[in-house]
């Protein structure tokens, strides 16, 4: 039962542009959600994360909204770079804390591919 | 101060046999979870360890088993291999309590059964 979904599996975008990466999530108790960066032959890293009780969180270049009505979140990347070129993965913590000790459930990913 | 590690990176196994993949947490770290990685898909929880003890589990069967060492490292069990236990395991580990800024994955193992 996929709890967490990215719809697309890859994306490709102009370096200079805005990369938006999307998730739907289906459980409405899951209070927190997160996203990780992977390239090959690394583990994910920890990019961002969102509380529920916002609707939008920034760090830097990466932007994330959330919209709990619709049980949607978006990655917004600003400028993109080609060392943004990766797989991108968003999850939220079964349990629905921000404490690390919660199991994750992750969506199958979104390849972001940025063209120089 | 090296990060997590996992070892080996690659293995190959043949169907039937078992298989132990291991991971050193980061310095300072004290709990360790591993996921697994299918082609095309996301990683999936198979359990957590903290102070040597099962924590948490996931939807994995029995052959998937584990353990935690007084140092906090972490070994991975997987008996009966099966062609679809072919896949990436990653360990992450945390300091219980930090948030998930605060947890770190390994590169992972990547296991391949035929």
């Amino acid at each position: 039962d996929q709890q967490v979904k990215q719809n697309s599996p890859s994306l490709s975008v102009q370096e200079g542009r805005i990369s938006i990466l999307n998730c739907d999530y289906t459980n409405s108790m899951f209070d927190y959600f997160l996203w990780y960066k992977k390239y090959p032959a690394e583990g994910p890293t920890f990019l961002i994360s969102i509380s529920s009780i916002k609707d939008k969180n920034e760090d830097g270049r990466f932007t994330v909204f959330l919209n709990k009505s619709a049980k949607h979140l978006s990655l917004h990347i600003v400028p993109s770079q080609p060392g943004d070129s990766a797989v991108y993965f968003c999850a939220a913590p079964i349990g629905g804390s921000n404490f690390g000790n919660e199991k994750l459930t992750f969506g199958t990913g979104t390849r972001l591919t940025i063209i120089p | 101060d090296a990060g997590v590690t996992q070892s080996p990176t690659h293995l190959i196994k043949t169907r039937g046999q078992q298989v132990t993949l291991r991971c050193s947490p980061k310095s300072g770290h004290d709990t360790v979870s591993w996921y697994q990685q299918a082609l095309g898909q996301g990683p999936q929880f198979i359990f957590q360890y903290y102070e040597e003890e099962e924590r948490q589990r996931g939807n994995f069967p029995d052959r998937f088993s584990g353990h935690q060492f007084p140092n906090y490292s972490s070994e991975l069990n997987v008996n009966a291999l099966l062609l679809g236990d072919s896949a990436l395991y990653l360990c992450a580990s945390i300091l219980d309590g930090s948030s998930y800024n605060e947890q770190f994955f390994g590169p992972g193992t990547r296991l391949t059964v035929l």
